[in-house]
Parts: structure tokens; C-alpha cells; sequence
């Protein structure tokens, strides 16, 4: 199974400011990892897949990047609405499909 | 307009079954991998189970075989998850959720969920 694993557990920034979310994988998954924002009682919603492609309807702001072993999210200048968790997923080797555990993007 | 509705959760006593249902509509449901996808309370996201597009397959993680069986019918645009012998760590919202394209298993659209409470 294909660990991976989300740093910081929790980012405290302000609006404006840019964000900087990793995930690292236990094994190489090439390309192969979306990103969600998920906000409190809402389902997730895809941001980022293949490393690097944005989503349908997704802002500019947001920005993937990564190969192998380790990804980056970045979002320049927050928005207030882009306050959430977000979570790496990988869909190379499963099943199962795997998870990060999450980052909590909190407003300071 | 693209829509998941799940239904069929509600509180089971360990042990107990319940069957999840999730209705789509809005695109040719039966052309794609279809999943369900949990997450327990205050925790991450965590896959369940998948199906192919005509039920040829099917995927569970090692927790769930044996107990759960995903299902399809593509005549009713309707997926389906069958839980039995469910333990308190079952306990969750399951979200069915959309395959994004043949490309691999990410996901572009997931329904609202529906919660799952195992407790006697």
C-alpha cells in the first residue's frame, strides 16, 4: 500500500499570503496524484490531478506540481473561501487507492 | 446537471447490514468506474471499493472483502454498496464517487455522502 503523508498537519496563514502544502509518497507514483479542498460538511472537490493539471472551474491561483515521490500545492494569495483541508490522493498503484491525511489551511 | 445522491445509511447495531445506494444522473453512467469512498468521523478520506463501468470488476480494500460487495446497475444508473457484519469502525460518511475519465481513478464528482453508525 502506497503511503502518503501531508505536511504541516496544519498551516496558519493569512489572506493574501501564499500556501505551500506537501505530500510525499512511500514509493514513486510517477505523476499519478489529484488534490482536494474539502470544507466542513461539503463532499471534496478535486483541485489538482496528474500532478499539475487543474480541474474543471478551478482558479488560476491554484497550482500542483511534483513528480515520483514528492508533490507540492501551492495557492497564492488565499482567498478567505479557500480556508479547508485539503488531501493528496495517489491513483498509481491500488488497490487500495490511497490518501494523505490532510492539511488544515486555518485562517490566522 | 451532474448529480450523486447516495441514501441508505442510518444507525445498525454491530453485526447488522445495510445497503447503500447511489443514484446518478446528468452523465452516461454506465461508461464509468464508479467508488465509494469514506470517511470517518473528524478523519480523512478513505477508499472503499470500486466497480467497472459494465461491473466486470471489482476492488475492495483488505478491511472491507468478505463483508462488503459494490455493486451496479446500469439500467437504473444506480450503485450500490451491500455492508454486512459491520463493526463500529465502519462507522462513517460513505460518498459514492464519480472516475474522472479512462485516464485512472481520481475523482471529479462525489455526492453529499450519507452516514453510516455502527453502535448498539
Amino acid at each position: 500500500e502506497v503511503v502518503l503523508t501531508q505536511s504541516p498537519a496544519t498551516l496558519s496563514l493569512s489572506p493574501g499570503e501564499r500556501a505551500t502544502l506537501s505530500c510525499k509518497a512511500s514509493q514513486s507514483v510517477d505523476i499519478y496524484v489529484a488534490w482536494y479542498q474539502q470544507k466542513p460538511g461539503q463532499a471534496p472537490r478535486l483541485l489538482i490531478y496528474d500532478a499539475s493539471n487543474r480541474a474543471t472551474g478551478i482558479p488560476a491561483r491554484f497550482s500542483g506540481s511534483g513528480s515520483g515521490t514528492d508533490f507540492t500545492l501551492t495557492i497564492t494569495s488565499l482567498e478567505p473561501e479557500d480556508f479547508a483541508v485539503y488531501y493528496c490522493q495517489q491513483r498509481k498503484i491500488w488497490p487500495p487507492l490511497t490518501f494523505g491525511q490532510g492539511t488544515r489551511l486555518e485562517m490566522k | 446537471q451532474l448529480q450523486l445522491v447516495e441514501s441508505g445509511g442510518g444507525v445498525v447495531q454491530p453485526g447488522g447490514s445495510l445497503r447503500l445506494s447511489c443514484a446518478a444522473s446528468g452523465f452516461t453512467f454506465s461508461t464509468y468506474t464508479m467508488h465509494w469512498v469514506r470517511q470517518a468521523p473528524g478523519r480523512g478520506l478513505e477508499w472503499v471499493a470500486g466497480v467497472w463501468f459494465d461491473g466486470g470488476k471489482t476492488f475492495y480494500r483488505d478491511s472491507v472483502k468478505g463483508r462488503f460487495t459494490i455493486s451496479r446497475d446500469n439500467s437504473k444508473n444506480t450503485l450500490f454498496l451491500q455492508m454486512n457484519s459491520l463493526r463500529p469502525d465502519d462507522t462513517a460518511v460513505y460518498y459514492c464517487a464519480k472516475r474522472r475519465s479512462a485516464a485512472g481513478e481520481d475523482f471529479d464528482f462525489w455526492g453529499q455522502g450519507t452516514l453510516v453508525a455502527v453502535s448498539s
